[in-house]
């Protein structure tokens, strides 16, 4: 059985830098083709793509935010790591993170975690 | 605005069909890259539900099935249950913004 995980703080402060960790079991990201990525959810609106590792660590990032990201793997303790600078109030929103795998059609996002909550704000 | 257009919202009384539709690109699904669509139960995370256009994963009952055509795709809920409430999104990739891309979202209400 797959689980994802995210952790990482409730609330930040305006211009900090936001850390979130996703814990997984049931896979390896020393397995060829598989990767993690990150998705986030603004209150009451859509998802988003944010980045994603990959197995031989090759990293994606939303050209919209690649400035502010960072995604890095600890395959020993199977753990995904993202940060994200500058945070600012609009970065509210739930922040999931999912299993991935390279599908020449494009991939997909599943299983996911249960999201974790970030609030940006003085 | 998002780069796969869902209708905002659809509706069906208990029993019935409802669609949801998902329009793209030459860029996205035009590409041609898959379409995949997950369901999103009021206050839990997506679950993916149909993947690689039409291929529904372990679990995920037949009533729900998945088709693309050109640069739109569609999602076909048949035999509507109240459980069925959920917001739904499709998935597809972008090679113009080198980005995994996600719709607007679709709220289903079954009447």
């Amino acid at each position: 059985q797959i689980t994802l995980k995210e952790s990482g703080p409730t609330l930040v402060k305006p211009t900090q830098t936001l850390t979130l960790t996703c814990i997984f079991s049931g896979f390896s990201l020393t397995t060829n083709d598989v990767g993690v990525g990150w998705v986030r959810q603004p209150p009451g609106k859509a998802l988003e793509w944010l980045a994603l590792i990959y197995w031989n660590d090759a990293k994606r990032y939303s050209p919209s935010l690649k400035r502010r990201l960072t995604i890095s793997k600890d395959t020993s303790n199977n753990q995904v790591v993202l940060t994200m600078t500058n945070m600012d109030p609009v970065d509210t929103g739930t922040y999931y993170c999912a299993q991935t795998s390279v599908i020449a059609g494009g991939n997909w996002f599943g299983p996911w975690g249960q999201g974790t909550l970030v609030t940006v704000s003085s | 605005q998002s780069v796969l257009t869902q209708p905002p919202s659809v509706s069906g009384a208990p029993g019935q069909r409802a669609t949801i539709s998902c329009t793209g690109s030459s860029t996205n699904i035009g590409a041609p890259y898959d379409v995949h669509w997950y369901q999103q139960l009021p206050g839990t995370a997506p679950k993916l539900l149909i993947h690689g256009n039409t291929n529904r994963p372990s679990g995920v009952p037949d009533r729900f099935s998945g088709s693309k055509s050109g640069t739109s795709a569609s999602l076909a809920i048949n035999g509507l249950q109240t459980e069925d409430e959920a917001d739904y999104y499709c998935q597809s990739y972008d090679n113009g913004l080198s980005a995994w891309v996600f719709g607007g979202g679709t709220k289903l209400t079954v009447l």
